[in-house]
């Protein structure tokens, strides 16, 4: 079946630019999260879902990063006036339910360059 | 607080070798533990997982890990390496202290010689 989609693949900004970006969860999983991966590091935690509500936005790194998931479906990461410390891949996840019982299946990521 | 360290950022192994990947955690409860890999252009892929009991843990693709709480360590093993294992691995960390989320390590390269 398919796995978690993320959009676009690669995505390019200019300083100062709003940027939107889509994650596609598996179907019919409750929990969906996002992780920020700069160059040479681990993913980082941004922020978790269950269905629609944002349970936990402690790793979102200023108030530039927003997040939200409609319809307990579709999730998109927001980050408003990029910096160039925003370049990074950003991750996407989804869970069929809550609690490290359940695994969580990773998108391929898209990476983000700010110019 | 709650990390992981992975120390070594580069490992070459000859194909057929066997490997070990060290991983490190601080957590302030009792930790799940995950050990994930990374292929190019690829999600991230679990490998294995341990959250209680056997300490000795079994995962897919011959890979294995063993918790040692007196250390501290979630060590990654495999008897017998083939080149197609050439990827990034990742050590993670989650518990009842930080939500769901998990902590991932820096990664480890590995590359693999024929």
């Amino acid at each position: 079946g398919a796995g978690v989609s993320q959009s676009p693949r690669y995505k390019v900004a200019k300083r100062g630019q709003d940027v939107a970006l889509r994650c596609d969860p598996i179907s019919g999983h409750v929990s969906l999260f996002w992780y920020q991966q700069a160059l040479g590091q681990g993913p980082e935690f941004l922020t978790y879902f269950q269905n629609e509500a944002q349970l936990d936005k402690s790793g979102l790194p200023s108030d530039r990063f927003s997040a939200e998931r409609t319809g307990g479906s579709v999730s998109t990461l927001k980050i408003q006036r990029t910096q160039q410390e925003d370049s990074a891949v950003y991750l996407c996840a989804s869970s069929p339910g809550g609690g490290f019982v359940y695994e969580q299946f990773f998108g391929p990521g898209t990476r983000l360059t700010v110019l | 607080a709650q990390s992981v360290t992975q120390p070594d950022i580069h490992i070459t192994v000859s194909e057929g070798a066997s490997l070990e990947l060290r991983c490190n955690y601080s957590y302030g409860a009792t930790p799940y533990l995950f050990w994930y890999v990374q292929s190019p252009g690829q999600g991230l892929q679990l490998l294995l997982k341990y959250f209680s009991g056997d300490t000795l843990v079994q995962g897919i693709k011959g890979f294995e890990a063993e918790f040692k709480r007196s250390q501290s360590s979630f060590n990654l093993r495999k008897p017998s390496v083939h080149w197609s294992d050439a990827a990034e691995y990742f050590c993670a960390v989650g518990g009842s202290l930080g939500g769901n989320k998990l902590v991932f390590g820096a990664g480890t390269i590995l590359r693999v010689k024929s």
